[in-house]
């Protein structure tokens, strides 16, 4: 059974800082890994998708790194803004007996500080 | 286009009772994925439909079920709630042939409080 961990679990910095957040993962036949971020209350939003076959993805600010041997996943957040606050999940997407279904992690809680 | 649309956005409903959750995917989308999201146990997945047919299912019990209609909209149904059954479900579309290598687009969410 897939297990994600996500560290930090929490985050508190001034604006302006660059970031890096981590994502690990136990089984590493995976297809591909999603990054998303979530707003208090609200549905998630989509920020990067890594192939298996990818290393790194960037879009924007944002940048995503996989090394899927060793199981682990970094988004980097460059010049943090108040606007990045929220909370960021990791979703390696795995064969699970013939199924392809996602596994989040608990998560890393932003805030940025103005 | 489009988001992922989901109705209602937020529901009481007491114990025992059934209720019934509605997810319009993105146009085009034939993928619909449902999760559960607590507090206690995170993001979990519950089950996916593509073309009508559910194609993979999480660990919940029987209670949890839904469906997909011809116009890819989706439905699903928690029969006999109960108060651990009080949490976000978010619903996800993805790519017209849902494949996995395809990336999911999430709805707003339901918001269920069972009382």
């Amino acid at each position: 059974k897939q297990e994600v961990t996500q560290i930090p679990a929490a985050l508190s910095v001034p604006e302006g800082e660059n970031l890096v957040l981590n994502c690990s993962f136990t089984d590493s036949a995976i297809y591909n890994l999603q990054w998303f971020r979530q707003d208090p209350g609200k549905g998630l939003t989509s920020l990067l998708l890594i192939q298996s076959s990818q290393r790194e993805q960037t879009s924007g600010r944002l940048n995503a790194s996989l090394d899927k041997s060793s199981g682990r996943s970094t988004l980097y957040i460059a010049a943090s803004q108040p606007g990045d606050s929220a909370t960021y999940l990791c979703a390696p997407k795995g064969a699970s007996g013939g199924s392809y279904i996602p596994t989040f992690g608990r998560g890393t809680s932003l805030i940025v500080h103005p | 286009k489009a988001g992922v649309t989901q109705t209602p956005r937020y529901l009481i409903k007491t114990r025992g009772q059934q209720v019934t959750l509605s997810c319009s995917p993105i146009s085009g989308h034939r993928s619909v994925s449902w999760y559960q999201q607590t507090p206690g146990q995170g993001l979990q997945f519950l089950f996916e439909y593509f073309s009508e047919t559910q194609r993979n299912k999480g660990n919940f019990p029987g209670r949890f079920s839904g469906r997909q209609f011809s116009n890819s909209r989706s439905e699903m149904n928690v029969s006999t709630l109960e108060l651990g059954d009080s949490a976000l479900y978010l619903c996800a579309s993805s790519h017209p042939d849902g494949q996995v290598v395809y990336e999911q687009y999430f709805g707003p969410g339901t918001r269920l409080t069972v009382t």
